[in-house]
């Protein structure tokens, strides 16, 4: 069975850094992109960037390019997403989830979600 | 980016009813849409992509139609573990995008 299990919900302030974790489980890692999508409270899905685990190539929505980082190692089967430095703003779910072939594609399995609470 | 409209933003309705959510693109899409189902705090599950492809091990009272800028999820003899937000998603080109959502409320 395909799976996504992803990091612990995290509390974190203003200015701090963090980098949340996606491992998948029951298929080849190298061969499914993975995306990231965030839902703000009570709000839709947004996508925010997609890795290929096989070459790390990586691709970002221009609404968050240059605000996140999209990494993964191969090695653990973990995909990664990281802040330099999170703002209020950044209070969200974020859920990871896999496409099946090409992309651009639809997400098929997703994690359970990070919640992620940015507070001073 | 493709902007993705949905129609009714929320609607109720009976165990039983039949259930159509609208979702529109803002320029045709090729038939590549995808319908996800979201129950509160849980992770959205894919129900049908390619418009109307249902999703493996997904109920065959979900189906989906629609073509260039216009698609629909139907939803015969809704069910009890129906009633959630369903957002469709354009993968024709890059951004993808969602919807913004329809919630199913129990009447």
């Amino acid at each position: 069975e395909v799976q996504l299990v992803q990091s612990g919900a995290e509390v974190k302030k203003p200015g701090e850094s963090l980098k949340i974790s996606c491992e998948g489980s029951g298929y080849t890692f190298t061969n499914y992109w993975i995306a990231w999508v965030r839902q703000m409270p009570g709000k839709g899905l947004e996508w925010m960037g997609i890795i290929y685990p096989g070459d790390s190539d990586t691709r970002y929505s221009p609404s968050f390019q240059g605000q996140v980082t999209i990494s993964a190692d191969k090695s653990i089967s973990t995909a990664y997403l990281q802040w330099s430095s999170l703002k209020a703003s950044d209070s969200a779910m974020y859920y990871c989830a896999t496409t099946r072939s090409q992309w651009p594609n639809r997400f098929a399995p997703w994690g359970q979600g990070t919640l992620v609470t940015v507070s001073s | 980016d493709i902007q993705m409209t949905q129609s009714p933003s929320s609607l109720s309705a009976s165990v039983g009813d039949r259930v159509t959510i609208t979702c529109r693109a803002s320029q045709g899409i090729s038939n590549s849409l995808a319908w996800y189902q979201q129950k509160p705090e849980k992770a959205p599950k894919l129900l049908l992509y390619a418009a109307s492809r249902l999703e493996s091990g997904v109920p065959s009272r979900f189906s989906g139609s629609g073509s260039g800028t216009d698609y629909t999820l139907t939803i015969n003899s809704l069910q009890p573990e129906d009633f959630a937000t369903y957002y469709c998603q354009q993968y024709y080109r890059t951004p993808v995008t969602f919807g913004p959502g329809t919630k199913v409320e129990i009447k």
